[in-house]
């Protein structure tokens, strides 16, 4: 079964301090991870798809980057509007529904001014 | 309207009433997903439409029922829900399914309490 673990739960950042957020995940052959973001009542704002390890993509302070076994997003020099819940997802190109995206819980950002 | 779109936004119903969720997508795309979503789980898929067609039922209980009557359109109607289905209910839509890397587009959801 395929299996998407997050971390941290939740992380506090101040304004200006880079982290990054953990997506562990196990898969029978990866189609694909996602990350989403999503802010409070919304919807999951895709982000970016990563398809094979080593590959890396950015979008402003944004930087995801996926191993064989796992996916970081780093966030470089937060602002408070990057506060919201990242979700991590993969899509596994094995079995009759290889089409599903499996989740994880997601990580929960804050970034203080 | 653009992307997708679901209404109503918050809904409160009792345990015997009946209700329908509506989502539209203006983006041309062929399949539709519904998904809970609740407090501290990950998003759990219930149903999924290809070209009009169910293809996937998540092993969800009767009193959950969806309808595409269109590619556009999908709807899940609900009938004597308890408590512990109260939660966020998304809509999704992709370009088609088995797309590697077809990332899905979410609507904003509808907040459901059952009381």
């Amino acid at each position: 079964e395929d299996q998407v673990t997050q971390s941290p739960e939740a992380l506090r950042l101040q304004e200006g301090e880079s982290s990054s957020l953990n997506c562990s995940y196990t898969v029978s052959g990866l189609r694909g991870l996602f990350w989403y973001r999503q802010d409070p009542g919304k919807g999951p704002e895709f982000l970016f798809t990563l398809y094979s390890a080593g590959e890396e993509k950015e979008k402003e302070r944004l930087k995801a980057t996926l191993t064989k076994k796992e996916s970081f997003l780093h966030i470089t020099a937060p602002k408070p509007e990057d506060s919201a819940t990242y979700l991590c997802a993969v899509q596994a190109a094995g079995g009759g529904s290889n089409y599903k995206l499996t989740f994880g819980k997601g990580t929960l950002l804050t970034v203080n001014p | 309207e653009t992307g997708v779109t679901q209404t109503p936004r918050h809904l409160v119903m009792g345990m015997t009433n009946k209700k329908s969720l509506k989502c539209e997508q203006h983006l041309g795309h062929n399949a539709m997903y519904w998904y809970k979503q609740s407090a501290k789980k990950p998003l759990e898929l219930m149903f999924v439409y290809n070209f009009k067609e169910q293809t996937e039922n998540n092993s969800v209980p009767s009193r959950f029922s969806p309808e595409c009557p269109n590619s556009s359109h999908l709807f899940l109607h609900l009938h004597t829900l308890q408590p512990e289905d109260s939660a966020l209910y998304l809509c999704a839509s992709s370009q088609r399914l088995g797309l590697a890397g077809g990332q899905e587009f979410f609507g904003p959801g509808t907040r459901l309490t059952v009381l």
